[in-house]
């Protein structure tokens, strides 16, 4: 593929409601990042897979939030009884080896908004 | 991870050399400096990546000085659609996967 796509690129949701992102990361790349990003913000790190293993879920915000790519390719943030306060965009990334030093190549982001 | 401080904000004309500076004191011996540009409704892309004194690609400019506790993008003649924003980065390739990228700097180039 030509680079990393997020479906949906919109999504509305009222409070309370399940969402599922998700991610086509670039052919072949081992490691995938999530990011969330709020209006004006950087992009705040949430989760890693490195293939299918979920190295580092350190900045998941909370238990309401699970993600998985469990064929080591696609990847899919799930957010449960979704609040306002969810309501950001969230950026998929993919790497060859995940280290910082890595480039990495990210998608055009999933705006997500809680009504 | 390296602590990194950016201006939040600046603005340019076109045509006119821009230099964007880091401050990264913290900076660990292995770490590198990676900078990243983002536009409204995109993410991220990779703009240059160094370890000391100066790399140049054909976007920018890295400038690093000898105690590496600060960086500096340079952008040449920049034009409205350099308009972004620009992150600095800082870490090396076993400090593990968690990514800071700060709020970075506004970058608006007018007419």
């Amino acid at each position: 593929g030509a680079g990393v796509s997020q479906s949906p690129r919109y999504k509305v949701a009222k409070r309370g409601q399940d969402v599922a992102l998700r991610c086509d990361p670039i052919s072949g790349h081992v490691s995938l990042f999530w990011y969330q990003q709020a209006l004006g913000q950087g992009p705040e790190f949430l989760t890693y897979f490195q293939n299918e293993a979920q190295l580092d879920k350190s900045g998941l915000p909370s238990d309401r939030f699970f993600a998985e790519r469990p064929e080591g390719s696609v990847s899919t943030l799930k957010i449960q009884r979704t609040q306002q306060e969810d309501s950001a965009v969230y950026l998929c990334a993919s790497s060859t080896t995940g280290a910082i030093t890595d480039t990495q190549y990210f998608g055009p982001g999933t705006r997500l908004t809680v009504l | 991870l390296a602590k990194t401080t950016q201006p939040i904000s600046m603005d340019s004309y076109e045509g006119q050399e821009v230099n964007i500076t880091c401050s990264h004191n913290n900076i660990a011996t292995n770490d590198y400096i990676t900078w990243y540009q983002q536009f409204p409704s995109q993410g991220p892309r990779f703009i240059i990546q160094g370890y000391k004194t100066k790399v140049t690609n054909e976007v920018a400019s890295l400038f690093i000085p000898a105690d590496r506790k600060s960086s500096t993008l340079s952008l040449p003649r920049v034009s409205l659609s350099d308009t972004a924003v620009y992150y600095c980065l800082v870490g090396d390739k076993t400090g593990g996967f968690k990514t800071i990228f700060g709020a970075g700097t506004r970058l608006f180039v007018k007419a």
